[in-house]
């Protein structure tokens, strides 16, 4: 089955650093989201992108956030200046949006720690 | 308001026993899609199952099936048979329209399932 990957597993950062998360979504995907996991709790949403624009961001993605698809094949989150709150679990995930079944595959996370 | 709860923190069931993880789901949205996540200690999100709300039957996926009671909004996932590989972290999940004519995917806080031996 294709898989979307993400780059690094794990990342360990300064708070007050950057960081880029990679994703590289299944290539025949239109839609493409970031969400993230606190301490293995609620999937929260971030942001969704399509046609190379964000279709929605949630509440949690602000002006520290923001999202590229550089490539076409590369999908990336950025963290301007992290905060120890970023500390999570960030999954990348894309859907095709089939009419019958829009099911979304995940990545398998980037560990994000902040210290 | 939520629009995915999961009121079942943590639940146990035998090996080899049948266990129900709730769900209900809160939209106005005519069309909307409801689906079943697993995930393992190891992190992963492996998807488990898919109802359309549009679907006359239940959907079923080897030894999971969704009970799905529209006028209840509910979409319990029923384990058959379970087994310890199952024990995990189960997430419910809505898929609905949003805003800007994109889907948008919202999860419930999870149910934690232990099978014992």
């Amino acid at each position: 089955e294709p898989e979307v990957t993400q780059t690094p597993s794990h990342q360990v950062t300064q708070m007050g650093q950057e960081v880029i998360l990679r994703c590289v979504p299944i290539s025949n995907h239109l839609y493409f989201y970031w969400y993230r996991q606190i301490l293995g709790q609620k999937v929260e949403f971030l942001v969704s992108f399509y046609n190379n624009e964000i279709s929605e961001k949630s509440e949690i993605f602000d002006d520290q956030f923001s999202v590229e698809r550089p490539d076409g094949s590369n999908f990336t989150l950025k963290i301007r200046s992290t905060k120890l709150e970023d500390s999570a679990m960030y999954f990348c995930a894309s859907s095709a949006r089939q009419p019958t079944n829009e099911k979304l595959f995940f990545g398998s996370g980037t560990q994000l720690s902040v210290l | 308001a939520q629009k995915i709860t999961q009121t079942q923190p943590g639940m146990f069931v035998q090996e080899k026993e049948a266990v129900t993880l709730d769900c209900t789901y809160d939209t106005s949205d005519p069309s909307y899609g409801l689906f079943w996540y697993k995930q393992p200690s190891s992190g992963e999100m492996i998807f488990l199952i898919y109802q359309g709300s549009y679907d006359q039957q239940n959907a079923t996926e080897g030894r999971y099936s969704l009970n799905f009671q529209k006028a209840r909004k509910s979409a319990n996932l029923v384990i058959s048979a379970s087994q310890l590989g199952d024990s995990a972290m189960y997430f419910c999940a809505m898929r609905e329209g949003g805003t800007s004519g994109t889907y948008k995917y919202i999860f419930g806080t999870g149910t934690r399932l232990k099978v014992l031996a």
